[in-house]
């Protein structure tokens, strides 16, 4: 079965604190690793990464995959009580391009 | 470019009704997926329409199923509803080469009394 797990679960930070977001997945037929940002209910597009070691940047945030290893992380640098949200990381798996999703990790971020 | 709609946002039903949740893809996408989000997880998927065709189901049980329209929109049925029912359900649409990244609408909150 297609796992996909994140850690930590939750996390309280400061404003201007670096916080660092992890995901590590065990499925089949690995095709992308997606990242979302949910706020209330609509997860927002984040980053798509496919390829390894190549790091992608928006802004504050980044993220990196490693296909040996099987995880990605995200980084959001210099916080700001905005980026408070769940995170949630997803592999598309097969050829149907189903997202398996994690649990997600909920960030709050403290003025 | 409008974004994907969803209807409506809160359902309110009782155990054994029928309910159906409508989608609007994002403009020019083609394939629709619904996904299933229950409190503090994260979204399963329920399954995807590809040109009005199902293209993949997840682990669900077929008193849930679908329909998508010449005009790309989509509807969620559920027949016989059950307490477990109670979630979130989003859609997301995709489109021709990039259709792995899912754009999502803001979702149906379902309560199953």
């Amino acid at each position: 079965e297609d796992k996909v797990v994140q850690s930590p679960l939750s996390l309280v930070v400061h404003e201007g604190d670096t916080v660092t977001l992890n995901c590590s997945y065990e499925v089949t037929n690995f095709r992308s690793l997606l990242w979302y940002k949910q706020e209330k209910k609509a997860p927002t597009f984040l980053f798509m990464l496919t390829s390894s070691g190549i790091e992608k940047k928006s802004g504050r945030l980044s993220s990196i995959l490693d296909k040996k290893e099987l995880f990605s992380i995200l980084n959001i640098t210099a916080t700001q009580t905005g980026d408070s949200a769940v995170y949630l990381c997803a592999v598309e798996v097969g050829s149907n391009y189903k997202l398996t999703f994690g649990k997600g990790t909920l960030l709050t971020v403290n003025p | 470019e409008t974004g994907v709609t969803q209807s409506p946002t809160h359902l309110i039903k009782t155990r054994g009704q029928q309910v159906t949740l409508r989608c609007s893809s994002q403009s020019g996408h083609n394939t629709v997926s619904w996904y299933q989000q229950a409190l503090g997880q994260g979204p399963q998927f329920i399954f995807q329409y590809y040109r009005e065709e199902e293209n993949g189901r997840g682990n669900f049980p077929p008193r849930f199923s679908g329909l998508q329209f010449p005009n790309y929109s989509s509807e969620l049925n559920v027949n016989a509803l059950e307490l477990d029912d109670s979630a979130l359900y989003l859609c997301a649409s995709s489109q021709g080469e990039a259709k792995n990244i899912q754009y999502f609408g803001a979702g149906t909150r379902l309560s199953v009394l």
